[in-house]
């Protein structure tokens, strides 16, 4: 079944704590994306990765790093979270960036405490 | 984001009824998409319109693309309960992509 997972779909962790949340896909996309949800802020990106070991900043990347060594991962890596980067993560993908569909995982709810 | 405006922001309908969620982008449109969140969960592609004037439907929602406005309009006909989420319009620009704020949908049988 063509997918986009996220793992985990649940973490609350505690601020300054290292954590990575990965995202696959299995459908040979060459455009990932992470983005995240805020109740008045909506959906935003936080980096985008148009193939292997390209990757850009979207409108919201401090605070973020990603990384793309294999065309199918895309970690979000959060060095020292903080309370302001609880919210919703979605990552996505899509066959190439522009005038493609993008392919939603289910999210990943975050809490920092 | 600012790139992109929906209205209304929340919707109230009762089943049957039909019903428009408008977008409106500040900058030119190149192509516009449109997606459904059920609350909370991962979002679901509806449609993608590339060309002014474009109209396209999927049972029973058509969304158009209106180029010269710079806007696109969702309607849905007859709506029922299973229509009921948000609705987020969307769209590149260059490489990045942006979301509209979402029109929150509620429909009651």
């Amino acid at each position: 079944e063509a997918q986009v997972t996220q793992n985990p779909r649940y973490l609350i962790t505690v601020t300054g704590k290292k954590l990575t949340v990965t995202c696959s896909q299995n459908m040979n996309h060459e455009y990932m994306s992470w983005y995240r949800q805020d109740p008045g802020l909506g959906l935003r990106q936080i980096y985008y990765s148009m193939n292997v070991e390209v990757t850009d900043k979207g409108d919201v990347p401090e605070g973020y790093k990603v990384s793309r060594k294999e065309k199918r991962n895309f970690p979000l890596i959060l060095e020292s979270p903080s309370p302001n980067q609880t919210s919703l993560y979605f990552c996505a993908s899509s066959l190439a960036g522009v005038y493609n569909e993008q392919f939603f995982g289910p999210g990943t709810r975050l809490t920092v405490l | 984001s600012q790139e992109l405006e929906q209205s209304p922001q929340s919707l109230i309908v009762q089943e049957g009824k039909n019903l428009t969620i408008n977008c409106t982008s500040s900058k030119t449109l190149y192509g516009l998409y449109w997606y459904k969140q059920k609350y909370g969960e991962g979002l679901i592609f509806l449609m993608m319109l590339q060309k002014g004037g474009e109209e396209k439907s999927h049972e029973k929602i058509t969304a158009k693309l209106d180029e010269k406005k710079q806007q696109s309009s969702l309607h849905i006909t007859a709506s029922q309960p299973s229509h009921a989420g948000i609705y987020l319009c969307g769209k590149y620009n260059f490489n990045k992509f942006y979301f509209g704020s979402g029109t929150k949908l509620n429909v009651k049988p």
